[in-house]
């Protein structure tokens, strides 16, 4: 599976929209783009995942780049409990499903 | 719907005793998935059951850790004799199709500590 990599930390203010980047350059033309986030003490939660084309879902939008080597996950309207470390994974839709973490980006959404 | 719970959500043992974490995976999901986050490092894949086979087993540290799904149902993570660097959180996940699947759902965790 591709590398990512991801800032170490951020900040966004409460209600505001939080940008989160991710850098994939060595992404494969079947490699899906995943986010997950990780709530203090719970387990991973999924998010999003998008191929190519740009996703939206209730919880966050995905922008992918025309060539593919970086996307950003943007939660519209931040709430305190957006507040996580958010994984942006690349891997196969198929066979080998392992889920690759790196080290993520905390996210700190502040009142 | 319930979602995947794990037991126990905490064990603490000694060195040398033996610790079986259990899962139960969303009914219906034939794919169930363990990782683990030991102290200061990623989160990290273990294995994949496919029902109750094994699909991928690379992320096994040592024949220490067995891992069984009986009839494709839960399944138990079982470490023995328990060492030190075995301290961590479990987390164990579960999908629902072969060929399309995407979204992992993730239980709470078990924490594990070895003193």
């Amino acid at each position: 599976d591709a590398k990512t990599t991801q800032p170490t930390s951020m900040d966004c203010a409460e209600g505001r929209a939080a940008n989160l980047p991710c850098n994939h350059s060595t992404i494969s033309g079947n490699e899906y783009v995943y986010w997950y986030r990780q709530i203090h003490s719970q387990g991973p939660q999924y998010i999003i995942h998008g191929l190519k084309n740009n996703e939206t879902n209730e919880m966050a939008s995905l922008i992918i780049t025309e060539d593919r080597k970086s996307s950003t996950l943007i939660l519209p309207h931040a709430t305190l409990r957006d507040t996580a470390v958010y994984y942006c994974i690349v891997r196969v839709n198929f066979g080998n499903e392992k889920l690759t973490f790196g080290t993520g980006t905390r996210l700190t959404i502040i009142p | 719907e319930a979602g995947v719970t794990q037991f126990p959500s905490h064990s603490v043992i000694e060195k040398g005793q033996t610790v079986t974490l259990r899962c139960d995976p969303i009914s219906g999901h034939d794919n169930l998935y363990w990782y683990r986050r030991v102290m200061g490092k990623e989160i990290k894949f273990l294995l994949h059951f496919v029902k109750e086979s094994k699909q991928d087993e690379s992320g096994m540290p040592n024949n220490r850790f067995l891992a069984e799904r009986t009839g494709g149902t839960y399944s138990t993570l079982k470490v023995q004799p328990a060492e030190l660097e075995d301290s961590g959180v479990y987390f164990c996940a579960s999908s629902q199709d072969w060929t399309d699947s995407y979204e992992q759902y993730f239980g709470p965790g078990t924490r594990l500590t070895v003193t």
